[in-house]
């Protein structure tokens, strides 16, 4: 069964410092894997997704995620961290392979990101 | 603006009774999906619809239903509410049926007295 985990409830970091959110999945097959963020009373907002090619991808407001096929890792990072970063961040995996329910996300529980003066 | 819209942003109601949920997708998407974001079961997914049609099931409960009407905007109805029903209730679309990248409205958060 296809299976998200972010390992951490809560990241503090210091603003200007570097921040990782880690995210490690469970699926069969090769996922698609995405990050999004909600900010109090806000939806979800898309940051960034893996589909195929360079490991590492590129998306909104700074941050960038790493795909590990062999650890089965997307870790978000961002290199310096800005206090209105503060918000809850998801990831997600949806599956790649034929017949299964292609559209539904999968999410992790989130991680809840604050970044102090 | 993820271009979604989501009515009611607030619905507070009686246990035992029925809600009506509705989600209008951006323009140009056929793809509508329900998620429920509560605090014990996180971010799950309930239902998708494409182009009008029913494509997935996920653990949407006997209770719960949802349509998706011609003009590709879609209701979810809850009814014979409970106290655990309440939650966050987010609607997405996306332009296919597999979700390549899913746009997410505000949701609407429901609570049942």
């Amino acid at each position: 069964a296809q299976s998200v985990a972010q390992p951490e409830d809560q990241v503090n970091v210091a603003e200007g410092n570097p921040l990782t959110v880690k995210c490690t999945y469970s699926v069969s097959g090769n996922p698609y894997l995405f990050w999004y963020v909600q900010y109090p009373n806000r939806g979800l907002q898309f940051l960034l997704k893996y589909i195929t090619g360079d490991n590492l991808v590129k998306g909104s407001y700074g941050f960038e995620a790493e795909f590990n096929k062999s650890q089965t890792s997307f870790h978000l990072k961002k290199p310096s961290a800005l206090v209105s970063d503060s918000a809850l961040y998801f990831c997600a995996v949806r599956d790649r392979d034929r017949g299964s329910t292609l559209g539904r996300l999968y999410f992790g529980r989130g991680t809840q990101l604050t970044v102090w003066p | 603006d993820s271009g979604v819209t989501q009515t009611p942003k607030h619905l507070i109601t009686a246990t035992g009774q029925r809600v009506t949920l509705r989600c209008s997708p951006r323009s140009g998407d056929l793809s509508v999906y329900w998620y429920q974001q509560s605090l014990d079961q996180g971010l799950q997914f309930l239902i998708q619809y494409y182009n009008g049609e029913e494509r997935a099931k996920g653990n949407i409960l006997e209770r719960f239903s949802a349509q998706q009407f011609p003009d590709l905007h879609s209701e979810l109805n809850l009814s014979s509410l409970e106290l655990g029903d309440s939650a966050l209730y987010f609607c997405a679309s996306s332009v296919d049926s597999v979700g390549t990248e899913a746009f997410f409205g505000q949701g609407t958060r429901l609570t049942v007295v």
